[in-house]
């Protein structure tokens, strides 16, 4: 079946526009999540939905960064006045209820230039 | 609060030699340990998990882990090595709450032919 899809796969921008990260998860899972990879790091958690809602944000860097899940199944990372720093890979995974393997997908590689 | 530590950032193997990735974490209560391996452009792929019962672990690709308690531990580990197996190796906790996974920073592993 099919896995999880993040589009577009590169993003450059300039500093200080705005920029949205999409993720479709994998059909019936409820859970998902968006990590961010640095260059030669593990992945870092920033976001849980649970259905519809954040169930768990405590890990977005600063009120620059926003994530909706509006329908309980596409989400849209958000990010305000990019900066450099926020260069990176963000990564989406998914999992069913009650199930602790989340599934990641390729990925979004960000630039800020 | 719960970390993952992969002490080695490099390591490269010769083509039908063993392999054994270290992996040290941090954790308060019974642990939920997972490793996964990201080749380039690609995401996360799950390759085994330990959540209870028999501390040695089958996973893909014909990959195994142990998990021993007293040294804090999760080495993975391959009887012989394909060229295919080059990629980024990454262990990881999850959470109390089961829904944030804690990545070490990951082993690079080459593999001379």
């Amino acid at each position: 079946g099919a896995g999880v899809s993040q589009t577009p796969s590169n993003k450059v921008t300039e500093k200080g526009k705005y920029v949205e990260l999409r993720c479709d998860p994998i059909s019936g899972h409820t859970a998902l999540y968006w990590y961010r990879q640095s260059l030669g790091q593990g992945p870092e958690f920033l976001i849980y939905f649970q259905g519809t809602g954040a169930a768990d944000d405590s890990g977005l860097p600063n009120d620059r960064f926003f994530a909706v899940r509006p329908e309980g199944s596409v989400s849209t990372l958000k990010i305000q006045r990019t900066e450099r720093g926020d260069s990176a890979m963000y990564l989406c995974a998914s999992s069913q209820d009650n199930s602790y393997e989340q599934y990641f997908g390729p990925g979004t590689r960000l630039t800020v230039t | 609060a719960q970390s993952v530590t992969q002490p080695d950032i490099h390591i490269t193997v010769s083509e039908g030699a063993s392999l054994e990735l270290r992996c040290n974490y941090s954790y308060g209560a019974t642990p939920y340990l997972f490793w996964y391996v990201q080749s380039p452009g690609q995401g996360l792929q799950l390759l085994l998990k330990y959540f209870s019962g028999d501390t040695l672990v089958q996973g893909i690709k014909g990959f195994e882990a142990e998990f021993k308690r007293s040294q804090s531990s999760f080495n993975l580990r391959k009887p012989s090595v394909h060229w295919s197996d080059a990629a980024e190796y990454f262990c990881a906790v999850l959470n109390n709450a089961g829904n944030m996974l804690t990545f070490g920073g990951g082993t690079r592993l080459m593999v001379k032919p």
